[in-house]
């Protein structure tokens, strides 16, 4: 499976906008890129997720580069709730629904 | 719509008793995932049922094992319990593949 590059932390004061990046150099012409956030002491939540073209939804966008070898996910003003860690993926549609999770991005939102 | 069940919370064995722990999915979903998560090794995929039968494995040894009925609830089965067995376990439901819906998980701690 294609692995996923996220900095290990990011910070951010509530409501600004925050942009976690994502590479993924090795992604297939087949992998979808999904974002799922896990809040302490919960099970991860799904956030997003896109094959090429970016992606709105209520909860953020993502932003798919043209080379498809990185993308970022934006929360658009992040509130102390949005504190969480982030996870990047690739997942292959269709298939078997194994997700891998690497380390993600631990989101700290200062108020 | 009612989320993913999972029982119980919260669970301690003993090291090497067995222990089984249940998940159900949201209704009308038919693949069920499990997940172990510990702080040194992450989320890490278990297993996948779809439709009854086991569609995908990751790597653990043969004392983790599941099952899945006709309604799709699935179980998941660890025996000869061991202390590095203590984790937080995810099941994880979905439809159609695009967005999985995980539980709040089991802890089990073995001592």
């Amino acid at each position: 499976d294609a692995k996923t590059t996220q900095p290990n932390s990011m910070e951010s004061n509530e409501e600004e906008p925050v942009h976690l990046p994502c590479n993924h150099s090795t992604i297939s012409g087949t992998d979808y890129i999904h974002w799922y956030r896990q809040l302490p002491s919960q099970g991860p939540e799904y956030v997003i997720h896109g094959l090429t073209s970016n992606v709105n939804n209520r909860m953020a966008s993502l932003a798919i580069a043209e080379d498809r070898k990185s993308s970022t996910l934006i929360l658009h003003r992040v509130t102390l709730r949005d504190a969480a860690v982030y996870y990047c993926i690739l997942k292959r549609e269709g298939g078997a629904n194994n997700l891998f999770f690497g380390t993600g991005t631990r989101l700290t939102v200062i108020p | 719509k009612a989320g993913v069940t999972q029982t119980p919370r919260y669970l301690i064995k003993t090291r090497g008793q067995q222990v089984t722990l249940s998940c159900s999915p949201i209704s009308g979903h038919r693949s069920v995932s499990w997940y172990q998560q510990t702080p040194g090794q992450g989320l890490q995929f278990l297993f996948e049922y779809f439709s009854e039968t086991q569609r995908n494995k990751g790597n653990f040894p043969g004392r983790f094992s599941g099952r899945q009925f006709s309604n799709s609830r699935s179980e998941m089965n660890v025996s000869t319990l061991e202390l590095g067995d203590s984790a937080l376990y995810l099941c994880a439901s979905s439809a159609t593949g695009a967005e999985a819906f995980f539980g709040q998980g089991t802890r089990l701690t073995v001592v």
